[in-house]
């Protein structure tokens, strides 16, 4: 596609559901990651796929907190049994070379998770 | 420890006038520097991106310097529009490898008519 695509835009959800979080890269797009933003806060990485595989998963908060790749394209984020503190804007970026040169990271518009 | 601080936290300014950001990062080593514009409810747009040797870069109306030596960045607005209302996020990469992104928590600039 165009852009980097993410499902849905907004979601609310009763604590201890679980949710999916859908990226749709960039065509050809090798590096995706995943970051959270929460209000007034910088972007704090949770995991990134260099194809399907997941070389760096260091930031993901806890182990209710999974992301898979398939096809070298879609990715989805799972959080399971949901709590207050994971309310925050989900992004997703993919680049074409992993920060490497002038290559840049698009963004999604985001997915914002309101836990409730 | 790598960080990337970005001052001020917000700013409001009068629609037409000029405005400078500021970044500072200890990244290193240092690759690339990137600002990027976030809208309310959007994801970041890419502005600028910078590397070692350059010190300047344009964008329209927006314009990133960078003092490599100091590691020290700046993103000047000229003749401010509503429409540049938005956080501006400053992103340093440094050569470790893939995941290598480290970010400040932003300006939130609004200028008013």
């Amino acid at each position: 596609g165009a852009g980097v695509s993410q499902s849905p835009s907004n979601k609310v959800t009763e604590k201890g559901k679980d949710v999916e979080l859908r990226c749709d890269p960039i065509s050809g797009h090798t590096a995706l990651y995943w970051y959270r933003q929460s209000l007034g806060q910088g972007l704090e990485f949770l995991i990134y796929f260099q194809g399907n595989s997941a070389p760096d998963k260091s930031g993901l908060p806890s182990d209710r907190f999974s992301a898979e790749r398939t096809g070298g394209s879609v990715s989805t984020l799972t959080i399971q049994r949901t709590q207050q503190e994971d309310s925050a804007v989900y992004l997703c970026a993919s680049s074409f070379i992993p920060g490497q040169g002038n290559y840049g990271y698009t963004f999604g518009s985001g997915t914002r998770l309101t836990v409730v | 420890k790598n960080q990337v601080e970005q001052s001020p936290q917000s700013l409001i300014i009068l629609e037409g006038k000029n405005c400078t950001l500021q970044c500072n990062y200890t990244v290193s080593p240092f690759s690339n520097l990137r600002w990027y514009k976030q809208d309310t409810g959007r994801g970041p747009v890419s502005l600028t991106i910078m590397t070692f040797s350059e010190n300047t870069k344009s964008n329209g109306r927006y314009t990133a310097t960078l003092d490599a030596d100091t590691k020290q960045s700046s993103l000047h607005i000229t003749a401010s529009q509503l429409s540049d209302s938005a956080s501006y996020i400053c992103v340093v990469s440094d050569q470790t490898g893939a995941n290598n992104l480290f970010f400040g928590t932003g300006t939130r600039l609004t200028v008013i008519p």
